[in-house]
């Protein structure tokens, strides 16, 4: 059974810092990762997905790597900036069955 | 862009209530879910549809049905509500296909009295 577990839950860093998220999965055979973004009471936005034949992807200040064979994706955000304060969520999909980890909350001091 | 709603933002019901919990998309989407939020647990698929009228149970349906009339609107019912179906509940839409995102509405918050 595919699990999904993101560390730390949660982390505070001040406004500049570049940091990296991580996520690990324990079935590796997957089609796609995802990493998700979520506003306190809101619902999910889409940051990144890798196929599984990618190894990375970007877009803008994030960075997201996926290593299958480890189990393992990060999401590394350059330059933090405090509107950047969200939880963040990967998510790992083999056919049209997303498992989600419960995230990392991430707070961005000004 | 594609845009998910659901009906509501906030609900309260009392134990017992029948409770339906409307989710339309507008991309013309194949694929459509729902699922439940709760702190700790992370995100658990409740129900799944791959086209109309056609239904897939997910990891935790028991206490809820689906319905699936039309292509753009996936309903969610809690048939007779009780208060461990207190949560947050997430639509979420996607194109067929292995590797497509998954693009979700702004969440329902269930109160269960």
């Amino acid at each position: 059974k595919q699990e999904v577990t993101q560390i730390p839950a949660a982390l505070s860093v001040p406004e500049g810092e570049n940091l990296v998220l991580n996520c690990s999965f324990t079935d590796s055979a997957i089609y796609n990762l995802q990493w998700f973004r979520q506003d306190p009471g809101k619902g999910l936005t889409s940051l990144l997905l890798i196929q599984s034949s990618q190894r990375e992807q970007t877009s803008g200040r994030l960075n997201a790597s996926l290593d299958k064979s480890s189990g393992r994706s990060t999401l590394y955000i350059a330059a933090s900036q405090p509107g950047d304060s969200a939880t963040y969520l990967c998510a790992v999909a083999r056919t049209y069955k997303y498992i989600f980890g419960t995230g990392t909350r991430l707070k961005v001091l000004a | 862009d594609v845009k998910v709603t659901q009906s509501s933002r906030y609900l309260v019901k009392r134990t017992g209530e029948k409770v339906f919990l409307e989710c339309v998309q507008d991309m013309d989407h194949e694929n459509m879910f729902w699922y439940r939020q709760d702190p700790g647990l992370g995100l658990r698929l409740i129900y799944f549809s791959y086209d109309v009228k056609m239904k897939e149970k997910g990891d935790i349906p028991e206490g809820y049905s689906v319905s699936r009339e039309k292509k753009e609107r996936f309903s969610l019912i809690l048939e007779s509500a009780s208060t461990n179906q207190t949560s947050m509940y997430l639509c979420a839409s996607s194109f067929q296909g292995a590797v497509e995102t998954q693009y979700f509405g702004p969440g329902t918050r269930l109160l269960v009295l």
